[in-house]
């Protein structure tokens, strides 16, 4: 049973430019959250999707964006990339059984 | 709003010695609380959660934390670590009503000496 997939594994843009980053699920979940690790940091919770909904949101500007396809798979998409936009982007996945999400291995994005 | 405080930042301690990593959190509602635990270059990995009932909950490689209502903490322990523990854990904690967003400490640097 595959866990929660993540694509690319790495990415490196430049200042300005957009990114999409990919997610799918762990088997059986419906509900796709991302979240932002920097460097030395605990990750911090950008938004969520549920039934191709953004159910909740973080402090994170609008550059944040995200999408949730009807086959639970999701896209985060961040435009005019910032410098300070470097980080591990990580995919979680949840459904079913409260509590407790599976995460993937995520992306590292470095902005240049 | 709810938050989560990780005392240490670096834990190093020799192998075959006993660990507690502190992490206390803040919430105005009822909470389930979470340890992860993230290796070099990989994403998070459930190590145990409390949702309810018992306080103490055990991990499956020997690590356990116990739920402490009164003292809002979240204390992960190991009475005796080996080199492969060596790498970060996230306390974490969420509202216990529906899916809401969890919100992460800063970690703790767990290095486990030979």
């Amino acid at each position: 049973d595959a866990g929660v997939t993540q694509s690319p594994t790495h990415l490196i843009k430049t200042r300005g430019q957009q990114v999409t980053l990919r997610c799918s699920p762990k088997s059986g979940h419906d509900t796709v959250s991302w979240y932002q690790q920097a460097l030395g940091q605990g990750p911090q919770f950008i938004f969520q999707y549920y039934e191709e909904e953004e159910r909740q949101r973080g402090n994170f500007p609008d550059r944040f964006s995200g999408h949730q396809f009807p086959n639970y798979s999701s896209e985060l998409n961040v435009n005019a990339l910032l410098l300070g936009d470097s980080a591990l982007y990580l995919c979680a996945s949840s459904g079913g059984q409260k509590g407790g999400y599976t995460f993937g291995s995520g992306t590292r994005l470095t902005v240049v | 709003a709810q938050s989560v405080t990780q005392l240490d930042s670096q834990v190093p301690v020799f192998e075959e010695a006993p660990v507690e990593l502190r992490c206390n959190y803040s919430s105005s509602v009822s909470v389930y609380l979470f340890w992860y635990v993230q290796y070099p270059n990989q994403g998070l990995q459930l190590l145990l959660k409390y949702l309810s009932g018992s306080t103490l909950v055990k991990s499956i490689n020997g690590f356990e934390a116990e739920f402490n209502k009164s003292q809002t903490s979240f204390h992960l322990r190991k009475p005796s670590v080996h080199i492969s523990d060596t790498a970060e854990y996230f306390c974490a904690v969420t509202h216990s009503g529906g899916y809401q967003k969890v919100t992460f400490g800063t970690g703790t640097k767990l290095q486990v000496i030979p």
